[in-house]
């Protein structure tokens, strides 16, 4: 089984300064005959299900907005909110798919 | 647009059997182009998944809970369960069923809300 570890497990950030959340995998989940990496990542609000933000690492979803970024290839990726908005307070889950299914612990992300 | 909606008790008693349903509307289980999956997450802890069904009855669980956990399938009323017997304490959780996007991709794109399952006597 692939074990995700993310870093920090909270984190309080300014009104429009940057966030880092950091996910390293115990195996890459890089797929080298088509070269993607098989990570997601998801924002999860207080009393909702989580809702998906980013697949294949860096591909965000429609509708996403542009201040959340995913990077990173192997084992270790980062999601980066670019300018932390009020809206953006929640809990953020990294996952991959590359073998059976596993989700990090989960980052909080507060305003500091 | 789909929706998800889990049903099913929200206390079960330990040793006992956890029985949960996830009616799906806006899409068809059937359509073959995703699998369908149960997600738990325990209190102060990450998400945990369970196991996927794909319409034709192929599934797939998670190796620590293989023992206890059965996923299965009612295509006539869109619908799909979860059964998880000699649940203790550990177990609860709020349970998601999810629908996960087929291979390669496996990214899990539509929730249900939750449903917040204790294991209490």
């Amino acid at each position: 089984d692939i074990v995700m570890t993310q870093s920090p497990d909270s984190l309080a950030v300014s009104l429009g300064e940057r966030a880092t959340i950091n996910c390293k995998s115990s195996q890459s989940v890089l797929y080298s005959s088509n070269n993607k990496n098989y990570l997601a990542w998801y924002q999860q609000k207080p009393g909702q299900p989580p809702k998906l933000l980013i697949s294949w690492a860096s591909t965000r979803e429609s509708g996403v907005p542009d201040r959340f970024s995913g990077s990173g290839s192997g084992t270790d990726f980062t999601l980066t909110i670019s300018s932390l908005q009020a809206e953006d307070v929640a809990v953020y889950h990294c996952q991959q798919y590359y073998s059976i299914p596993s989700f990090g612990q989960g980052t909080t992300v507060e305003i500091k | 647009q789909v929706q998800l909606q889990e049903s099913g008790p929200g206390l079960v008693k330990p040793s006992e059997t956890l029985s949960l349903t996830c009616t799906v509307s806006g899409d068809s289980i059937s359509s073959g182009n995703y699998y369908w999956g149960w997600i738990r997450l325990p209190p102060g802890k990450g998400l945990e998944w369970i196991g996927n069904i794909f319409y034709s009855g192929t599934i797939y669980y998670s190796p620590s809970l293989k023992s206890r956990v059965t996923i299965s399938v009612d295509t006539s009323k869109n619908q799909f369960s979860l059964r998880l017997n000699s649940v203790t304490a550990a177990d609860t959780a709020v349970y998601y069923c999810a629908r996960r996007a087929a291979a390669p991709a496996g990214w899990f794109d539509s929730w249900g809300q939750g449903t917040l399952v204790s294991v209490s006597s």
